[in-house]
């Protein structure tokens, strides 16, 4: 049971252009998302974070979106740069969860010169 | 500051050996996540452990996969015996402590491959 959908495996983008990467999630119950950037061989560190209060979140060229009555969020990436080639995962969490992320399958996202 | 370290990095072993991974969280972190991440998937939580007591360990495998935290620092996990299909990579992950906003650093990982 796939609670955190990414259905795009893979994104490709050129550079300076916007990066849109979308997450769904089933669980109502989830009210804290976080997205994730991964590097080859290094581990996923945090990105973005949006709680279920909020509908937009933004830090720098990164912005959250929060939609929950279709239970769908996405990161912008704007502008997209080379150096933001990586996979993105999607992660939710609920109250008394204890902090336990449920992360999406992740997208690789390519930005090309 | 060091982040979350790992060892080892990589590591080859036939089905049916015994495995270990070590984690050392980020000093003063008190919870620590263990991660199972196969090929093309999500990280997925085995184990949390606030402090040196397993206080989530539902997703663990118990028959083969033991994990311990003796002082509340660093952590191990083990696999005894290993299985082709536990060929993933094992990441470790802490927080200064669960139930709040508080985000999750993660180590490198461990790539096991059994053969």
């Amino acid at each position: 049971d796939q609670q955190v959908k990414q259905n795009s495996p893979s994104l490709s983008v050129q550079e300076g252009r916007i990066s849109i990467l979308n997450c769904d999630y089933t669980n109502s119950m989830f009210d804290y998302f976080l997205w994730y950037k991964k590097y080859p061989a290094e581990g996923p560190t945090f990105l973005i974070s949006i709680s279920s209060i909020k509908d937009k979140n933004e830090d720098g060229r990164f912005t959250v979106f929060l939609n929950k009555s279709a239970k769908h969020l996405s990161l912008h990436i704007v502008p997209s740069q080379p150096g933001d080639s990586a996979v993105y995962f999607c992660a939710a969490r609920k109250t008394g969860g204890g902090n336990k992320l449920t992360f999406g399958t992740g997208t690789q996202l390519k930005v090309e010169l | 500051e060091a982040g979350v370290v790992q060892s080892p990095r990589y590591k080859i072993i036939e089905k049916k050996q015994p495995v270990a991974f070590w984690c050392n969280p980020i000093s003063g972190h008190n919870t620590l996540y263990w991660y199972l991440q196969n090929l093309g998937q999500g990280p997925e939580l085995l184990i949390r452990y606030e402090n040196e007591e397993a206080v989530d360990d539902s997703q663990l495998p118990k028959d083969r996969f033991s994990a311990e935290r003796l002082k509340g620092v660093d952590s191990t996990l083990k696999i005894q015996p290993a299985e082709l299909g536990d060929s993933a990579v094992y990441l470790c992950a802490s927080s200064l402590v669960a139930g709040a906003n508080n985000e999750q650093f993660f180590g490198p990982g461990t790539r096991l491959t059994v053969l």
